[in-house]
């Protein structure tokens, strides 16, 4: 299996500009997170999903954060408009269940590095 | 509130040496723990994980964990450590029940393994 793939590994943009970061989930993972990774505030979980549902999204920032999962194999987190102050590593993690008690865990794809200039 | 802290920020050992990473929960209730790794570049792999019952938990490459309730505590250990150990360690807690999805994560420590 070739993991949680994001997609792009590094996105350089410009403050007020649209960023959309890509996920695709390991396949048959119902389980789908979106993290944010910054120096201030630590690893952050923005969104969960569950059977491409949204569960969970009190952790996303404001409105200019949004995300979708479209199908079971496919999830987005778009920012509009950036700022800098976005400026962070989105990690994308799956897991076969919702449950972390179970013996199952998440798997988290290698990230997107995005700069808000 | 909760919260998990990972008192010590940076840690710098010799190779062979042996690793112990400190890590303190404030929960109402004993959550479920975990230890993850993160390499440079990379994402967070799940290390070991303390769900019930033995207190010491064996993990992957290694390592080793020990809950003490008495302490809020989950320290992490590695005997003899490996050059490839250098990363990024992080501590996590997640709430036992509906809620059990929602992580949260420790602020990290660095490892650095000198020859």
């Amino acid at each position: 299996d070739a993991g949680v793939i994001q997609s792009p590994r590094h996105e350089v943009t410009e403050m007020g500009q649209e960023v959309t970061l890509r996920c695709k989930p390991i396949s048959g993972h119902n389980s789908l997170f979106w993290y944010r990774q910054t120096m201030m505030r630590g690893l952050e979980l923005l969104i969960y999903f569950n059977n491409n549902v949204p569960i969970d999204d009190s952790g996303m920032p404001e409105d200019r954060f949004s995300a979708k999962m479209p199908n079971a194999s496919f999830s987005t987190l778009k920012i509009q408009p950036s700022e800098p102050r976005d400026s962070a590593v989105y990690f994308c993690a799956s897991s076969p269940t919702n449950l972390q008690g179970r013996d199952e865990k998440l798997f988290f794809g290698s990230g997107t590095q995005l700069s808000v200039l | 509130a909760q919260s998990v802290t990972q008192p010590d920020i940076h840690i710098t050992v010799s190779e062979g040496a042996s690793l112990e990473l400190r890590c303190n929960y404030s929960y109402g209730a004993t959550p479920y723990l975990f230890w993850y790794v993160q390499s440079p570049g990379q994402g967070l792999q799940l290390l070991l994980k303390y769900l019930s019952g033995d207190t010491l938990v064996q993990g992957i490459k290694g390592f080793e964990a020990e809950f003490k309730r008495s302490q809020s505590s989950f320290n992490l250990r590695k005997p003899s450590v490996h050059w490839s150990d250098a990363a990024e360690y992080f501590c996590a807690v997640a709430p036992k029940g509906s809620n059990d999805y929602k992580l949260s994560f420790g602020a990290g420590t660095t490892v650095t393994v000198r020859a």
